[in-house]
């Protein structure tokens, strides 16, 4: 069965510090993943898009990294702010099926001064 | 207006109310989604209209109908819901179809409540 998994399912850190948050995945045949960042009473919003031959992207102080093999990811987050409080939602996207998309249930970061 | 709205933002309704949520994109997309997001759980993708067709529909029941006038437009009609239907509704929008690597740009959500 297709699933997502996400780790942790909630954290808190101090502003200015680095968080790692985790995706595992059981998805096949991978096309690709995906980060959502999605605020409080906001719809989510793309960070990251990774395909197979991809390890490591990043977008601004947001770094995700992909291992294909062991199908792992990872967004790290560099000297947090207060607005990087949100939900971070990992999607892997299949080539096969009608709904090739497969959510993870996100992981809850707060960010506090 | 720009990117995906959604009307209204917030909605509480009795089981008996027949209600209707808005969506709308500007992004010149021809597909368009719902989905379901409740506490602790994934999203649930519930229905799919691909150049104004539905092309999915995952076992949603039938108290919830969608209509798709136009690619720019979709509508999720409510009647007769439950309590524990209550949850985040967002609409979605990609370039076309389902595919994999098209991104799916979403709307803020409808936060509905049903008493």
């Amino acid at each position: 069965k297709n699933q997502v998994e996400q780790s942790p399912q909630s954290l808190i850190i101090l502003e200015g510090k680095n968080c790692t948050l985790q995706c595992n995945y059981t998805v096949s045949p991978f096309s690709n993943l995906r980060w959502y960042k999605q605020d409080t009473g906001r719809g989510p919003v793309s960070l990251t898009i990774m395909t197979f031959s991809e390890n490591t992207k990043s977008n601004g102080r947001y770094t995700a990294t992909l291992d294909a093999d062991t199908k792992q990811s990872s967004l790290h987050i560099t000297a947090s702010q207060l607005s990087d409080s949100a939900s971070y939602i990992c999607v892997v996207s299949s080539y096969s099926g009608n709904t090739p998309l497969v959510f993870g249930k996100g992981t809850r970061l707060s960010v506090i001064a | 207006e720009t990117g995906v709205t959604q009307t209204p933002r917030h909605l509480v309704m009795g089981m008996t109310n027949k209600k209707s949520l808005k969506c709308e994109q500007h992004l010149g997309h021809n597909a368009m989604y719902w989905y379901k997001q409740s506490a602790k759980k994934p999203l649930e993708l519930m229905f799919v209209y691909n150049f104004k067709e539905q092309t999915e529909n995952n076992s949603v029941p039938s108290r919830f109908s969608p209509e798709c006038p136009n690619s720019s437009h979709l509508f999720l009609h409510l009647h007769t819901l439950q309590p524990e239907d209550s949850a985040l509704y967002l609409c979605a929008s990609s370039r076309e179809g389902v595919s994999s690597y098209n991104e799916q740009f979403f709307g803020p959500g409808t936060r509905l409540t049903v008493l």
